[in-house]
């Protein structure tokens, strides 16, 4: 049963790069059947489709995100990464990762919560 | 792209059932048979309850369903249970990869 964990500091500072990871447990990051994708939500607020990448390393991203968004993947850790640049109090959100069949993600990591202060 | 259109709120007595909307333009729900429906209960992770328009994925009672008209997808639960307070989420793919959501429908069971 495949499984994910997000990981990272859970407080960031304004203007600095917001760095998370996310370990598959259960199965392979290598699958052809699945995406690795991130979403947000704000304190409050709904979801916000961030970015997924492929095991090969193609990506794809939310275009109002797209230039502060770098995703990627390391096999041999089974696991996938997201660094988001820059960042404001706008992106204080819960960052949760997923497993993306195409059209939709079905399974969650159970989400890590991300602050943004000085 | 904006996000999908949903109402904020919806309700029902037990037992009743209760249709959530999700409304898109021609370049997202319009186009393709590509709508999927997640459930959110409060500091949980979603949960798909639907794919593709229609599709339910194992465990999800048959209770939930789904379908689409145009630009406007539908979530129906039946035979509502106290469990089913929610927030619900629909999105849909819009191309090049790209996901949009709605901005989340809360449901109460009253």
């Amino acid at each position: 049963q495949l499984q994910l964990q997000e990981s990272g500091p859970g407080l960031v500072k304004p203007s600095e790069t917001l760095s998370l990871s996310c370990t598959v447990s259960g199965g392979s990051i290598s699958s052809s059947s699945y995406s690795w994708g991130w979403i947000r939500q704000p304190p409050g607020k709904g979801l916000e489709w961030i970015g997924n990448i492929y095991y090969s390393g193609s990506t794809y991203s939310n275009p109002s995100l797209k230039s502060r968004v770098t995703m990627s993947v390391d096999t041999s850790k089974n696991q996938f990464s997201l660094k988001l640049s820059s960042v404001t109090a706008a992106d204080t959100a819960v960052y949760y990762c997923a497993g993306r069949r195409f059209s939709y993600m079905d399974v969650w990591g159970k989400g890590t919560t991300v602050t943004v202060s000085s | 792209q904006s996000a999908l259109t949903q109402p904020p709120s919806a309700s029902g007595s037990p037992g009743q059932s209760v249709t959530i909307s999700c409304t898109g333009t021609g370049s997202d729900v319009g186009a393709y048979n590509y709508v999927s429906w997640y459930q959110q209960h409060p500091g949980k992770a979603p949960k798909l309850m639907i794919s593709e328009v229609s599709k339910r994925p194992s465990g999800v009672p048959d209770r939930f369903s789904a379908s689409k008209s145009g630009n406007t997808a539908s979530l129906t639960v039946s035979g509502l249970q106290a469990e089913d307070e929610a927030d619900y989420y629909c999105s849909s793919y819009a191309g090049s990869n790209i996901l949009i959501f709605g901005g989340g429908t809360k449901l109460t069971v009253l």
